[in-house]
């Protein structure tokens, strides 16, 4: 079993849509990661989250630390938005998901 | 500001062959991790420095691996001697104290080993 599962693994929308991908996690953590990674290959933080939601431009994150549950919500979704999100997060240990790979279509 | 320098960008290598990567972490970062990514295997931690001090190296795959973190300003993953399993891209990431800050990814490192 994995200890963050993120879902689906793979989403394609609309430009325009409003996007959510989940996360999952099953051990204590004191922080959530959300990490984009582009065709590129380059990888950037967006969030890291210990309670509540932050906002960022189009991105807002979210976590229920008791339901061990993070969203990742993307409104007004652009071609450019097409990269795979990775939820992570750390504790006693670091734990990542496998990935939401998302595209956007014009 | 400059971000995360990571040098190579692209290693070919034969196996058997000692490989060195190197990390440079923005400047006034104390917490610097190495990760490496597969396709089979996503993301994973192989360690991080605190104070550049190794504080959890439990993802280090096998004694093949080091890593040091001779002073704030510089970082070497060393593979030694490197196989074909060891083919992936290894990242380097830097933030403020602990696992608990943003993390800020250089490119990368992309690693063959024929």
């Amino acid at each position: 079993k994995n200890e963050v599962e993120q879902s689906p693994q793979n989403l394609t929308a609309q430009e325009g849509e409003f996007i959510t991908i989940n996360c999952s996690y099953s051990v204590g953590i004191s922080a959530l990661h959300w990490l984009q990674q582009h065709p590129g290959g380059g990888i950037v933080s967006l969030f890291m989250l210990s309670s509540g939601k932050k906002k960022h431009g189009r991105l807002i994150a979210t976590i229920n630390i008791q339901e061990k549950h993070s969203s990742l919500h993307i409104t007004a979704s652009h071609p450019r938005d097409s990269a795979v999100y990775i939820c992570a997060v750390t504790g006693n240990q670091f734990y990542f998901g496998t990935g939401t790979s998302l595209t956007v279509i014009p | 500001d400059a971000g995360v320098i990571q040098s190579p960008r692209h290693e070919v290598t034969e196996m058997g062959q000692e490989v060195t990567l190197r990390c440079k972490p923005i400047s006034g970062h104390n917490s610097l991790f190495w990760y490496r990514q597969t396709m089979m295997r996503g993301l994973e931690l192989l360690i991080y420095f605190n104070n550049n001090v190794p504080i959890d190296d439990s993802g280090m795959p096998e004694d093949r691996f080091s890593a040091k973190m001779p002073n704030a300003s510089f970082s070497t993953l060393k593979i030694q001697p490197s196989e074909p399993r060891d083919s992936a891209v290894y990242f380097c990431a830097s933030s403020l104290q602990g696992g608990n800050q943003p993390q800020h990814f250089g490119d990368g490192t992309r690693l063959s080993i024929l």
